[in-house]
């Protein structure tokens, strides 16, 4: 079946650091791959995606480019700060049949960035 | 204006009960998701619904049940309510998609249920 593996937690970085978050899939077809990121005590928030091969999602300062030949989809940032103190999920979407879609979510990275 | 809200935020309640989680989105979105996060932060999907057909994960206990008033709510109902239940419960909701180019879910912000 579809998974997710992403790199285990907890990650502690000081401020300014750079961050990477590591992200692969498995999936039987060409699934969107997306990251949430969810706040302390808040619900999921689309942090950024991608749809096919070689896109490059952005937003915030973070990247992550969709990966064909190695079936991932890396998170990055150049500098990170103390707000971005949050647990990242990487997530793949595939069409699971009557018009839904499945995401299936990685197990989720605990990133605390310390001043 | 929240798009997808969720009552109650908190429950806490005994073992053996049945209750009830409401979801409702302001999106005019056709699909709508149940998903389960226990306490290592783990996600898992328990159901998708739109107005053709309820996918259910196949290991979801049939204890839990959605109920679709309408397009715009889906209410997760869950009978004989066990320890092992105790976890953070999200609902999301998403446009039907013809030609797969990846639409986004917005989650809503959670209920805590805890089971004693």
């Amino acid at each position: 079946g579809d998974s997710v593996t992403q790199m285990e937690g907890p990650v502690t970085l000081s401020e300014e650091a750079f961050l990477t978050i590591n992200c692969t899939y498995t999936a039987t077809g060409y699934p969107s791959l997306f990251w949430y990121v969810q706040y302390p005590g808040e619900g999921l928030q689309l942090l950024l995606k991608a749809t096919k091969a070689d896109d490059k999602g952005s937003n915030k300062g973070f990247e992550a480019t969709y990966r064909k030949e190695t079936t991932s989809f890396h998170l990055e940032k150049g500098s990170v700060q103390v707000s971005d103190s949050a647990v990242y999920f990487c997530a793949s979407r595939l069409y699971s049949g009557a018009g839904s879609y499945q995401l299936t979510f990685g197990k989720g990275t605990k990133l605390s960035v310390i001043p | 204006d929240t798009a997808v809200s969720q009552t109650p935020k908190y429950l806490v309640t005994q073992m053996g009960n049945d209750k009830s989680i409401k979801c409702e989105q302001n999106l005019g979105h056709d699909t709508m998701y149940w998903y389960k996060q226990d306490s290592k932060k783990f996600l898992k999907i328990m159901f998708s619904y739109n107005n053709k057909e309820l996918i259910i994960n196949e290991t979801v206990p049939n204890r839990f049940s959605p109920k679709s008033p309408d397009k715009a709510h889906l209410n997760l109902h869950i009978n004989s309510l066990e320890l092992g239940d105790s976890a953070v419960y999200f609902c999301a909701s998403s446009p039907e998609e013809s030609g797969g180019s990846g639409e986004t879910q917005y989650f809503g912000p959670g209920t805590r249920l805890l089971v004693l």
